[in-house]
């Protein structure tokens, strides 16, 4: 089946700071992967998109890459600010009974401090 | 949010009453979803379409029923209200098959008491 894992939060960091979100998946086939972020009160938005294996998203500062052989797309950014705290979904679209759907991981809640 | 609204923004029902969400896009895409987020629970697509006057069910339908009878927009209905549907309600667009990515919704947020 389709399924994926992300880790659990909450995930709290200093203003500055390194950030990985860790993102597996498991599927059928060959998924697109997405990276949503879900502000405060607000619906999700895309964040970052890769199509194929070794494909690298990138947006705001953001990147994951597409790893086939370890079927992962962990989400990074080298110096994260207080306004990058949100909710971020990791997501993959597979055909699900003959319909394109996206299969979400349960989302990770960071905050950054000042 | 790409061009998807919903209405309302927020709802407080009681138990037994009805009533119907609305998805309205301007982005001429094909497929249509509503999702609800739970705490602890991510999203779980309660119904979706692939096209105007098509629905079908995803993984939590029970106790909502859709309609799309204009490309554009996308119901969702709740008959008889309970308090476990208590919840924030997104609506979604995509391309389909010709774009994977889904745009949403600034989310309803429905009470029921």
């Amino acid at each position: 089946g389709n399924s994926v894992t992300q880790m659990e939060g909450p995930v709290t960091l200093s203003e500055e700071a390194f950030l990985t979100i860790n993102c597996t998946y498991t599927a059928t086939g060959y998924p697109s992967l997405f990276w949503y972020v879900q502000y405060p009160g607000e619906g999700l938005q895309l964040l970052l998109k890769a199509t194929k294996a070794d494909d690298k998203g990138s947006n705001k500062g953001f990147e994951a890459t597409y790893r086939k052989e370890t079927t992962s797309f962990h989400l990074e950014k080298g110096s994260v600010q207080v306004s990058d705290s949100a909710v971020y979904f990791c997501a993959l679209s597979a055909l699900i009974q003959g319909a394109q759907k996206l299969v979400f991981g349960q989302g990770t809640r960071l905050t950054i401090n000042p | 949010n790409a061009g998807v609204t919903q209405t309302p923004k927020f709802r407080v029902l009681k138990t037994g009453q009805s009533m119907t969400l609305l998805c309205a896009q301007d982005m001429n895409h094909e497929y249509m979803y509503w999702y609800r987020q739970d705490p602890g629970m991510g999203l779980r697509l309660i119904h979706y379409s692939v096209g105007e006057g098509t629905t079908a069910k995803g993984e939590v339908p029970d106790g909502y029923n859709v309609s799309r009878l204009k490309k554009q927009n996308f119901l969702l209905g709740l008959e008889s209200a309970a308090p476990s549907q208590t919840s924030v309600y997104f609506c979604a667009i995509s391309g389909g098959l010709v774009s994977y990515e889904q745009y949403f919704g600034p989310g309803t947020r429905l009470t029921v008491t």
